[in-house]
């Protein structure tokens, strides 16, 4: 079965940018039909999707966030990536990367903690 | 503040049912039958436990359903049992921009 792991720099420091790398296992992220996702969520608090991404690079992002975030994909690594530019101590966040066609999510990472301090 | 509006938290004793609201509009909930539920444990990944509304994930208790009407959609956990203590969040499919709009998350303890 497919699964996630995500990796990245877990302190970043305010108006850096925050890169995090999602590798995918058991299956190819070529695999038609489906979208590759960040989500976030605050500390002790809700889910806030951020944006995903199809193999082909086809890009959808929150619009509350687009102007700050890029998606990538490498299929060659079977992996995907998010970058987000200024960071503030806002973006402090459990950061999650997910699969799933295009209006759920059925396999998650783990979750990896960003947080943003100098 | 979140999209789809949910009850902070909801309780009930073993045995009993519980429904969890999330309310959107017409841009997300209303129109689109795509509506998904997640459970998440502290400090774990939340598990998606609903799709498509009604649809069970395999490996999923029928204790869990999920059903719709105009803007809002509920999920209702039948026979509740001590494991079900967790956090529930909704998502609906809303179209282009964004695609994928969240609850802000329900906590559901069983007494």
């Amino acid at each position: 079965q497919v699964q996630l792991q995500e990796s990245g720099p877990g302190l970043v420091k305010p108006s850096q940018t925050l890169s995090l790398t999602c590798t995918v296992s058991g299956g190819s992220i070529k695999t038609g039909g489906y979208y590759w996702s960040w989500i976030r969520q605050y500390p002790g608090k809700g889910l806030e999707w951020i944006g995903y991404i199809y193999y082909s690079g086809s890009t959808y992002y929150n619009p509350s966030l687009k102007s700050r975030i890029s998606l990538s994909v490498d299929t060659s690594k079977n992996q995907f990536s998010l970058k987000v530019n200024s960071v503030t101590a806002a973006d402090t966040a459990v950061y999650y990367c997910a699969r799933g066609p295009h209006d759920f999510c059925d396999f998650w990472g783990q979750g990896t903690l960003v947080t943003v301090s100098s | 503040q979140s999209a789809l509006s949910q009850p902070a938290s909801v309780s009930g004793s073993p045995g009993q049912s519980i429904t969890i609201s999330c309310t959107g509009t017409n841009s997300d909930v209303g129109t689109y039958d795509l509506v998904s539920w997640y459970q998440q444990y502290p400090g774990k990944a939340p598990k998606l436990i609903i799709y498509g509304v009604t649809k069970r994930p395999s490996g999923v208790s029928n204790r869990f359903s999920g059903s719709k009407s105009g803007n809002t959609a509920s999920l209702t956990v039948s026979g509740l049992q001590a494991e079900d203590e967790a956090d529930y969040y909704c998502c609906s499919y809303a179209g282009i921009s964004p695609p994928l709009v969240f609850g802000g998350g329900t906590k559901l303890t069983v007494l």
